[in-house]
This record gives C-alpha cells, structure tokens and sequence, in this order.
C-alpha cells in the first residue's frame, strides 16, 4: 500500500541552525501539508500546499518556515533558525484529488526534531 | 476562537464491549469530521469521514454519528479488541480552507483482555 516517507526519523539541531524536513507524498496525490505535534499536545496545522504554491498556512507558520516541491517526488519544510520552542514531531500529509476524497489526510511517521 | 473537546483522556474498556468517544466543538461550523487514529510516536491514520449533511456512518466494526445542532460527534468501536488500544482523533474540516484540519487532543483508549 502507498505511504507518506519522512526523513529523516529524529533530527537533532542547535538552536539557531537551519533545518529541512523531507517528505515524499504519495505519488499520485496533488495536496501536500505539514503539521506538527509537541510532545503531549494536540496536533497542530502548519501549511497546505496545492498546485505549487501555499493554500493556507496557520500563526505558527511565520517568516522562519517555507515549504518547497523541488521536484516532481518530494515536498520540504524548511526551518531557517532553530528555536526551543520548535522541538516537536513534524508530520508530513497528502490528499488525493475529489471533493470529499481531498479531505481525507495520509501522514507519514514523522521526523521527530530535537533542538538544543 | 474554536475549541474541539473530546471526552476523558483515557478510556478503559473490557475486550469485546463498546467504546464510544465523544468529540464536542464550540464556534466552527465544520463541513467535515474525520477521526483518526494514532499509536504512539506515529502518525495519524484515517478512519472514517462524515459530512454536516449526514447522521451516522459506518465502517465495519466502526461507527460515526454527527449532530450538528449539538456540536458533537460520537465515535463507536464494537466488539472492542485489545488491537484497538490507541489514542483516537477527532478532526474538524471546512470547505475552502486548503484542506486544513483541526484536531482535538485525542482519547486514549485501551482495551483489556
């Protein structure tokens, strides 16, 4: 069965740094997007994605993230400098196309980002 | 701002009884609720999804209601197996809001053999 592929599975950072996040959504899907879940928390909307450009993004998605389809498999999340606060496990999701069908998410494992 | 409340943080049922899960919401009128499942350090899987305009939907030993006059949803899990223990999430949706979902903080059911 398609899954969504995140790598890598734990990041570990320093504050400050830049990371990216990778993920490769299910081939034959059009909408992309990431959430995050701090540990014990709900999980959170970050950004939607659809035909290369962003759909919606949320407050927690500011100046310091950006997402990318640098080509036709994978989909980024780019975290320019690193905070505390930014330790979280980040989930990458795809949808396929269809009124009803574009709703019902598919989420990758996760990469689980540490910073210290 | 909108709040998605689901029921105690953690269910305990005997294998092979009922659990049901409750999700209530306050200021959002979604077009879709899903719920979804998640084991620990995974991510979420799709179990069933139901529009404002339906009651109820089923899914094998699954079952979704939705008031929308309430604001809630129960979710109903027949013949409970200990294989079913897991945290389980509501989430809300609308129409043409680039498909983002809002969740609620999850119920963490476990079933005893």
């Amino acid at each position: 069965e398609p899954e969504v592929t995140q790598t890598p599975s734990h990041q570990v950072t320093q504050m400050g740094q830049e990371v990216i996040l990778r993920c490769v959504p299910i081939s034959n899907h059009l909408y992309f997007y990431w959430y995050r879940q701090i540990l014990g928390q709900k999980v959170e909307f970050l950004v939607s994605f659809y035909n290369n450009e962003i759909s919606e993004k949320s407050e927690i998605f500011d100046d310091q993230f950006s997402v990318e389809r640098p080509d036709g498999s994978n989909f980024t999340l780019k975290i320019r400098s690193t905070k505390l606060e930014d330790s979280a496990m980040y989930f990458c999701a795809s949808s396929p196309t269809g009124v009803v069908a574009k709703n019902i998410q598919y989420f990758g494992a996760g990469t689980r980002l540490s910073v210290l | 701002s909108q709040k998605i409340e689901q029921n105690s943080e953690a269910l305990n049922i005997q294998e092979g009884k009922t659990a049901t899960l409750t999700c209530n919401y306050t200021n959002y009128s979604p077009a879709y609720l899903q719920w979804y499942r998640q084991d620990p350090g995974r991510g979420p899987v799709f179990l069933l999804l139901i529009r404002e305009n339906e009651k109820e939907k089923r899914k094998e030993r699954l079952k979704v209601t939705f008031d929308t006059t309430l604001k809630q949803s129960l979710f109903h899990i027949t013949a409970s197996q200990p294989a079913d223990s897991a945290t389980y999430l509501c989430a809300l949706a609308r129409e043409n809001q680039g498909g983002k979902l809002i969740f609620g903080q999850g119920t963490e059911l476990s079933v005893k053999p």
